[in-house]
């Protein structure tokens, strides 16, 4: 079964400065996909960032962007000149693509994140 | 292009009693997502809805079911409602389903309380 880690309950960084959230995964699937959603506290879950495990190359959204390592089911994501605006919930997100699956999202736990002025 | 829509945002029922909570795909989209999310945890998926069938069911008692209309709309239903039943409902709209590589876009959510 496939299950999705993120071990950071809470972090905190100050306005403008850069902070990293990590997650790791674990399947057995050669194909599927990555996420990183972010709930605010008026609780709508936003799209951040996506990542194809086919694809080699690091996504990137504007200040968002990820460090995607395969083989060490490792999904690490970068936010570069933090703004109040990120203060959020971030969650990742796995899915598996192809061969009949249903695309059901698996997340973690969570990682609060409190950006400081 | 509109989002997705839940309906209502808040619901508060006694144990034992029945609930429907409604949502409305993103334009475009045929297909629908429901997730539990529990206070302080990550949503855990409770079944999806593709062209009006069951597209796979997470671990979740049969008194969690629901519908798929031609419109692509969906409804969560909850019969015999258990405390442990209180939490954020979400729903997700994608398109392609089955196999499906889309991004899932989520409602606002409904908040349900049971006492």
């Amino acid at each position: 079964a496939q299950t999705v880690t993120q071990s950071q309950p809470e972090m905190s960084v100050q306005e403008a400065e850069t902070v990293t959230l990590s997650c790791t995964y674990d399947t057995s699937e050669s194909n599927y996909y990555l996420f990183w959603y972010k709930q605010p506290p008026s609780r709508q879950m936003i799209l951040v960032i996506r990542q194809e495990a086919y694809k080699q190359q690091n996504a990137t959204e504007n200040r968002f962007s990820v460090n995607f390592q395969k083989a060490a089911k490792s999904f690490s994501l970068k936010i570069s000149d933090s703004q109040l605006g990120d203060t959020a919930m971030y969650f990742c997100a796995f899915t598996s693509v192809g061969g009949g699956a249903t695309n059901k999202l698996i997340f973690g736990t969570g990682t609060l994140l409190a950006v400081q002025p | 292009e509109t989002g997705v829509t839940q309906s209502p945002t808040h619901l508060i029922k006694t144990r034992g009693q029945q609930v429907t909570l409604r949502c409305s795909s993103q334009s475009g989209h045929n297909t629908v997502s429901w997730y539990q999310q529990a206070l302080g945890q990550g949503p855990q998926f409770i079944f999806q809805y593709y062209r009006e069938e069951e597209n796979g069911r997470g671990n979740f008692p049969p008194r969690f079911s629901g519908l798929q209309f031609p419109n692509y709309s969906s409804e969560l239903n909850v019969n015999a409602l258990e405390l442990d039943d209180s939490a954020l409902y979400l729903c997700a709209s994608s398109f392609g389903g089955r196999a499906g590589t889309d991004t899932q876009y989520f409602g606002p959510g409904t908040r349900l309380t049971v006492l």
